[in-house]
Parts: structure tokens; sequence; C-alpha cells
């Protein structure tokens, strides 16, 4: 069975610093990976995604992440944080044949001014 | 593209009455769509997938004669909420599938009295 792991619940950064949010995930074949942002009181929006092919990922507001298959990760990254990153992101894993997704818990960023 | 609409965006209800909660594909059409459940700081759980024009697949733990999916269309999808109690007050988010990607309804806010 599928799984994702994000070990970080909270991650607390300065705006302008850059961030790497950790994500694992444990899937049988070669995975679509997703990661999603949640705003308070909001759906989730879609940062990027990896189906195949180059394993960094470029994504909206300034986001990147990166597929490594020996290490079972997608880290997500950005090199300059803004006020207005601070949400929960997801990181998800996608059943290739049903369409379904499997969420991590979340982490849950902060940004100090 | 790819924008997914949910009505309503808040819904109060007394206990034992039933509320519909409805999700639209703007500019895709989507065979399956997938109703979700967030409770407050925690990740998503999913609690059906639904087919266009055959049954929704209920994931265990889920009643389906207590939440009724219908998915009539290629655009739209209903979630019906029967004889709410305010053990089902929570966050309800649905996502639309497509090519391999879900995108996902800014959410409804359920409070049951």
């Amino acid at each position: 069975a599928q799984s994702v792991t994000q070990p970080d619940i909270h991650i607390t950064v300065s705006e302008g610093a850059s961030l790497e949010l950790r994500c694992n995930y444990s899937y049988g074949a070669t995975p679509y990976l997703f990661w999603y942002v949640q705003s308070p009181g909001q759906g989730l929006q879609l940062l990027l995604k990896y189906f195949s092919g180059d394993t960094l990922v470029q994504g909206i507001k300034g986001f990147e992440a990166e597929f490594k298959r020996s290490q079972s990760s997608f880290n997500l990254r950005k090199p300059s944080v803004h006020w207005s990153d601070a949400a929960e992101y997801f990181c998800a894993v996608g059943d290739t044949n049903a369409g379904k997704s499997t969420f991590g818990d979340g982490t849950t960023l902060t940004v100090k001014p | 593209g790819a924008v997914v609409s949910q009505h309503p965006s808040r819904v109060i209800c007394k206990s034992g009455t039933s509320v519909k909660i409805e999700c639209r594909s703007l500019d895709f059409q989507a065979t399956t769509m997938f109703w979700y459940r967030q409770f407050p700081k925690q990740s998503l759980m999913l609690m059906a997938t639904s087919n266009e024009g055959s049954k929704a697949t209920y994931e265990q733990g889920v009643e389906k004669d207590k939440f009724l999916i219908n998915h009539a269309s290629l655009t739209l999808s209903t979630l019906t909420v029967t004889s709410a109690h305010p053990e089902d007050s929570s966050f309800y988010i649905c996502s639309a599938l497509n090519r391999e990607t879900q995108y996902f309804g800014p959410g409804t806010r359920l409070l049951v009295l």
C-alpha cells in the first residue's frame, strides 16, 4: 500500500530565508507525486506535480521539488519565503491506476517577519 | 484552467435534517471526483470516490446510507449528508480528477446544531 510521510509537523522560517519541506513516500512503482498548499478555511491548491522525466520540477509561486528515487523523497523547496507562504503544505502520492491519492499529515509553515 | 467549485461554502443546519453539497468542475469534464472530510489541523480523510454514471465507492468505515453521493453528469457530483448530527460537523472538500491530477474545490464548512 502506498504511504506518505511528512516528518516535520511545524516549521518556522524568517521571511526571505530559504525553505525545504520534506516528503518521503512508499509506492511499488514509479509514483505520481504532488505538493498542495492549503490556507485556513480553503481548499487545496496544486503547487506542482511529478509524473516522469526531469526529476526537478518547477511549480507556481516560485516553488520547486526534486524527485529522488533512491531516497524515496520528493522535497519541496523555495529559495526565499514570503509572508504569504504561511499555510499548510501537503505532499501526496497518486495511485496511477485508480487516480486516488494518499496524503501526508501536512506541514504547517509559519513565516516570521 | 482546472477550476472546481463547491456550493455552499458554509451551511448551518438543525440536527436531523439533510444537507446537500455540490461539487462542479467548471472548465473540464471529470469522470471521477472524490469527497474528503477534514478535521481541524488534520489531513484529508477520503470518504468516497464518485464515478460518473455508476455507484460511488466508499472507504472503509464511511456509511454509504448516511453520505449519499450522486455523480449524474461529467461536471457535477453531490454529497448529501442525511439526518445530520452534530458529530457530522466538519469541513468537506471535493476534488475532480483531470489527467491523473486532483483539483480541489474550496470546501464546505458544515455545522450541525
